[in-house]
């Protein structure tokens, strides 16, 4: 079945580089995404991979993608205490309607 | 920027009443969709809607939920008689396109069961 597996935790001192880990099992999904909740807020869409990419980069943002081992990755560099944000991995299965399924969600924790 | 909105933001209900949850999508966007998340757990997809009907929908959207874009401008998702277990955050989403079209979220309605 469909499934999306993150880790629950992070936490990192600001300036460092945070990566944040996705694994999913859909091997159709066309497209993978990165959202972001801050506390008492939506889903905000951060960035998204077509599945025919290894990486996309944007800004501070990097996004590694191995299709083989369906593994997703976030890394967000030079992390600044803003950053601290739930962290979800979706993945969007072939003709189901655009249904996205999500991961957990990783709670990234910056210190100071 | 256009962004989807939701009311309430919180709503608190006794068992086995109707609640309605709505949403406004973006203006130019064709495709809806409702999601929960339990607290504590994960987002779950509900269902999606399109051209006024549903396109998928999940084993959790049983008989006691429905959906229904009835002006040009809201989107609905309607708990006929909610149970103790329906608490949860409910988020609206919109997109222009289906598959490959990113989905923009609204903030969510906090739904309490008593």
């Amino acid at each position: 079945g469909e499934d999306v597996e993150q880790s629950l935790f992070l936490s990192v001192r600001e300036g460092d580089s945070s990566v944040i880990n996705c694994t999913y099992t859909d091997s159709s999904s066309t497209y993978l995404y990165w959202y972001k909740q801050e506390p008492g807020a939506g889903l905000q869409l951060l960035t998204y991979i077509f599945s025919n990419m290894d990486m996309k980069q944007d800004q501070r943002l990097t996004v590694l993608l191995n299709k083989k081992d369906k593994h997703l990755s976030l890394r967000i560099a030079d992390t600044q205490t803003g950053d601290s944000a739930i962290y979800f991995c979706a993945e969007s299965p072939y003709n189901q309607g655009g249904k996205l399924i999500f991961g957990q969600g990783t709670e990234l924790s910056v210190k100071p | 920027e256009p962004e989807v909105t939701q009311t309430p933001s919180h709503q608190v209900t006794q068992m086995g009443q109707e609640v309605i949850l709505r949403c406004v999508p973006i203006s130019n966007h064709l495709y809806f969709y409702w999601y929960r998340q339990i607290l504590g757990q994960k987002v779950e997809f509900l269902v999606s809607f399109y051209n006024n009907e549903i396109s998928e929908k999940s084993e959790i959207f049983d008989d006691q939920f429905s959906v229904e874009r009835p002006d040009g401008s809201n989107f609905t998702l309607k708990i006929r008689s909610t149970k103790l277990e329906d608490s949860a955050m409910y988020f609206c989403a919109s997109a222009r396109g289906g598959q490959v079209e990113t989905q923009y979220f609204g903030p969510g309605t906090r739904l309490l069961v008593l």
